[in-house]
Parts: structure tokens; C-alpha cells; sequence
């Protein structure tokens, strides 16, 4: 079945620090790709997504590439800051709502 | 925010007995889904609900679980009979919409309820 495998957190950088959350999957067909994010006390939001190969999803200085030859879509971003500190959630789907997650990567950035 | 609300946040039960979980939708949206966290593993769908009506049910277990989303008030997941394994976080999302492949955008997602079986 489908399947989506994120590199184990906890994850701890400093202020200004580049990031790379990997993220590889397995999937039947073509499925659309998501990160989401998870603030302390909050619910999940959706931070990016991609519907094809070779897509860039970007938000908030985040990116990630859909690359279908590796199955992957990592996540980065060039400059973290500590309002970023949060639970990151790679995800698929085929039909749009039945999300199929990761376990999740904790992300704590320090000043 | 006014987002999607779930309660309660925390729910200890016994084995045997039941557990029931509500989910509010942001205002105005009429599809809603549960989604449940076992430890140490990803969030893994579990149904699609609409009001009155079950979408898909595809990842409920297919005993002593079942979900509503009534007309009036909030969707509700029930479990009977805990067990030990069903302890989890379990989280409620809604969208205005079906949600399709390029509107994953509209799902928004509750803080979960927490669900301890001793």
C-alpha cells in the first residue's frame, strides 16, 4: 500500500540554520505530495504541496520538489528562525482527502 | 481561529467501556474526516463523513468503531469496547468542499483527542 517514510526527528538547529527534512514514499499511480506543519497547541496546516513530477511547492520560505525518479520530496528551507519550531508532517494522496502521513519530524530552533 | 474544535482534548477510559469523541467543523463546511495516530506511527485515515452521510469508511476497523455527522451538531466518533490498542491521538478535519487532489489547501485539522485505554 501506500506509504510515506520521514527522517526521525528530533531535529535541532540553530537560528539561520539551512534545513532538509527527507521524505521518500511509496505509491501506487500518481499521488499528490503535502507538507504539513504542526505548532505547539495547534492542529495540523498545510505548509506546501505538489500535484506532479517535478512541481516546487513554496510557502513561508519553504520548498520541496516532487521528484518522481526518487520518490522523495524534501523539505528545506535557506534560513530557519525559532517561530519555525514545529512537528512536520510529509504526506500523499491519490483521492485528495484520504492523507497518507508520515510519522513526523520534530523541528527546535534555537536562538 | 475559529477551526475545527474537538473534545475532549483528553479521554481516559477502562477497557470495556466506550469512548466517545466530538468534532466541530469550522463553520459552514459539511465534509469532515477522522484521522487516527497510533504510537510511534503516522496519521492513517480512517473515514470520510458528509452531513448524514458516510463517504468512505475504508480505514475504520471494521468492529466497534463507527462515526456520524448528523444534521444538527457535531460528528461524533465512537468506540465501544476500548482495548489497550486503541490508544491514540485522534484527529478531526473539515472542508468546505470535497477535497480533491489540488484542493488539499481546504482540509484544516483539529488539535486531536488524546485517548488513553488503561
Amino acid at each position: 500500500g501506500d506509504s510515506v517514510t520521514q527522517m526521525e526527528g528530533p531535529v535541532t538547529l540553530s537560528e539561520e540554520a539551512f534545513l532538509t527534512i527527507n521524505c521518500t514514499y511509496t505509491a501506487t499511480g500518481y499521488p499528490s505530495l503535502f507538507w504539513y506543519v504542526q505548532y505547539p497547541g495547534e492542529g495540523l496546516q498545510l505548509l506546501l504541496k505538489a500535484t506532479k513530477a517535478d512541481d516546487k511547492g513554496s510557502n513561508k520560505g519553504f520548498e520541496a520538489t516532487y521528484r518522481k525518479e526518487t520518490t522523495s520530496f524534501h523539505l528545506e528551507k535557506g534560513s530557519v528562525q525559532v517561530s519555525d519550531s514545529a512537528v512536520y508532517f510529509c504526506a500523499l494522496s491519490t483521492s485528495g482527502y484520504a492523507l497518507n502521513f508520515g510519522k513526523g519530524t520534530s523541528l527546535l530552533v534555537t536562538p | 481561529n475559529a477551526g475545527v474544535m474537538q473534545n475532549p482534548r483528553h479521554l481516559v477510559r477502562r477497557r470495556g467501556q466506550e469512548a466517545r469523541l466530538r468534532c466541530s467543523p469550522v463553520k459552514g463546511h459539511s465534509h469532515v474526516y477522522w484521522y487516527r495516530q497510533l504510537p510511534e506511527e503516522g496519521l492513517k485515515f480512517m473515514v470520510y463523513l458528509q452531513k448524514e452521510n458516510i463517504i468512505d469508511e475504508s480505514g475504520m476497523p471494521k468492529e466497534r468503531f463507527s462515526a456520524e455527522f448528523p444534521k444538527e451538531g457535531p460528528s461524533i466518533l465512537r468506540i465501544q469496547q476500548v482495548v489497550r490498542g486503541d490508544s491514540a491521538a485522534y484527529f478531526c478535519a473539515s472542508s468546505p468542499f470535497a477535497a480533491g487532489d489540488n484542493t488539499g489547501n481546504t482540509i484544516y485539522f483539529g488539535e486531536g483527542s488524546w485517548l488513553t485505554v488503561v
